[in-house]
């Protein structure tokens, strides 16, 4: 069964700092994707980044950023130059087949972010 | 507002009663998911639409739990005498047609339940 692991139950970063969120996965699907989503308070899940596992480059959307690395099974979440407003729960997932042909996300357990003024 | 969007936000029931949730999803998207989310953990799949069919069930959907999607549009998770377990956070979200099914799923904010 394919799993996600997300270590850091809350972190804090203080404004403006860098700040990774940690993430591990296990499949044995050689092809599979890597999604990271915001939570607000509000609930809502906001799609942040995706990494394809055949993608050569690691992805970037703006201030966030995906360290990929493939052989430790890892794909974690850089947030630069954090902002009061980064403030949230922070998930991890990954895609599984299902029979129909569409895919379900497998999420982690979340790390819940703090930046500090 | 062009995302996905669910109503009620929030409902509060008794135990023994039956609730209904509605999700409108993005409106050139064909591939519709509900997903429950407890506290403290990620969402857990629930059941997936392509248009109007109902193609997964996850386990966790049990008999008193019933969705649809009659016109390929919007679509509705009904729970026939909830639980005080039921409570949680139901989570919609919708992709766009494509032939893989790879397509990022976007998310609704959520109808949050409280059984009492």
């Amino acid at each position: 069964a394919q799993k996600i692991t997300q270590t850091q139950p809350g972190m804090f970063v203080q404004e403006k700092e860098a700040v990774t969120l940690d993430c591990t996965y296990d499949t044995s699907d050689p092809s599979y994707g890597l999604f990271w989503y915001k939570q607000p308070s509000s609930g809502e899940m906001i799609f942040l980044i995706y990494q394809g596992s055949y993608d050569q480059q690691n992805a970037t959307e703006g201030r966030y950023s995906l360290n990929f690395q493939k052989a430790r099974k890892s794909a974690n979440l850089v947030i630069s130059a954090s902002q009061l407003g980064d403030s949230a729960m922070y998930f991890c997932a990954m895609r599984e087949a299902l029979t129909s042909g569409t895919y379900k996300y497998i999420f982690g357990t979340g790390t819940r972010l703090k930046v500090l003024a | 507002d062009t995302g996905v969007s669910q109503n009620p936000r929030h409902k509060i029931t008794k135990r023994g009663q039956n609730v209904t949730f509605r999700c409108d999803p993005i409106s050139e998207h064909n591939r519709l998911y509900w997903y429950r989310q407890t506290l403290g953990q990620g969402p857990e799949f629930l059941t997936y639409f392509q248009n109007e069919a109902q193609l997964e069930k996850s386990r966790l959907l049990s008999d008193r739990f019933s969705a649809e999607r009659p016109k390929g549009s919007f679509s509705t998770l009904e729970i026939q005498r909830t639980e005080q377990g039921d409570s949680a956070m139901y989570l919609c979200a919708s992709s766009p047609p494509g032939g893989t099914g790879q397509e990022t799923q976007y998310f609704g904010p959520g109808t949050r339940l409280l059984v009492l």
